[in-house]
């Protein structure tokens, strides 16, 4: 399984649009790169998921360079209720492959008033 | 939405008891797991579930563990002899639509918080 690095933390205010940078130099050509969301006391969330480009769904936007060895999540205009863990995760079949998921320590943003 | 549900949301017991936490997948997907966050740490693999047997499982599930599926609903997680360091968050959590259909991740569960005293 491909390594992940991502911030420890992150501090952000309402209103402003965060990126949180996960390196992966180790992507393999099937893999895909997965994002999940977890609240204190709460199950991970998954938030998005891409293979290669942008993609974007209702939640936020996930940037991918050609060569795949780091991806971008992209939260436009955080609230409050973005503090949260955020995990980047790497592996075949759109993060499932049918195996584990390999969770790190994830980047824990603190959005402020 | 399609959730993922557990119970109970909070178990205490003690030390040597046998404990079955409970989850509902979500209806149509096929594989089934189990992980556990201890408190302040990561979020730890247990076991993976599929087609009525493990397909996969970790270092930490071993022979005080074991999964079921007695039903076509229910998922469970079964601790024969708990232990003080089994206290955690335990985490259900199902994927893997059928063939042709979106793959949207997991979806977890809310979670058990079990504590062993």
């Amino acid at each position: 399984l491909a390594k992940t690095t991502q911030p420890i933390s992150m501090d952000s205010y309402e209103g402003q649009e965060v990126n949180i940078t996960c390196s992966h130099n180790n992507i393999a050509t099937n893999d895909y790169i997965t994002w999940y969301q977890q609240f204190p006391s709460q199950g991970p969330r998954f938030i998005i998921q891409g293979y290669k480009t942008k993609v974007t769904n209702e939640v936020a936007s996930l940037f991918i360079p050609a060569d795949r060895k780091s991806s971008t999540l992209s939260l436009p205009r955080v609230s409050l209720s973005d503090t949260a863990v955020y995990y980047c995760l790497v592996g075949a079949r759109g993060g499932t492959g049918r195996r584990a998921l390999t969770f790190g320590s994830g980047t824990r943003l603190q959005v402020q008033p | 939405e399609p959730e993922v549900t557990q119970t109970p949301s909070h178990q205490v017991t003690q030390m040597g008891q046998e404990v079955i936490l409970r989850c509902v997948p979500i209806s149509n997907h096929l594989y089934f797991y189990w992980y556990r966050q201890i408190l302040g740490q990561k979020v730890e693999f247990l076991v993976s579930f599929y087609n009525n047997e493990i397909s996969e499982k970790s270092e930490i599930f071993d022979d005080q563990f074991s999964v079921e599926r007695p039903d076509g609903s229910n998922f469970t997680l079964k601790i024969r002899s708990t232990k003080l360091e089994d206290s955690a968050m335990y985490f259900c959590a199902s994927s893997e639509l059928p063939t042709g259909l979106p793959d949207y991740g997991y979806t977890f569960g809310s979670g058990t918080r079990l504590t062993v005293v």
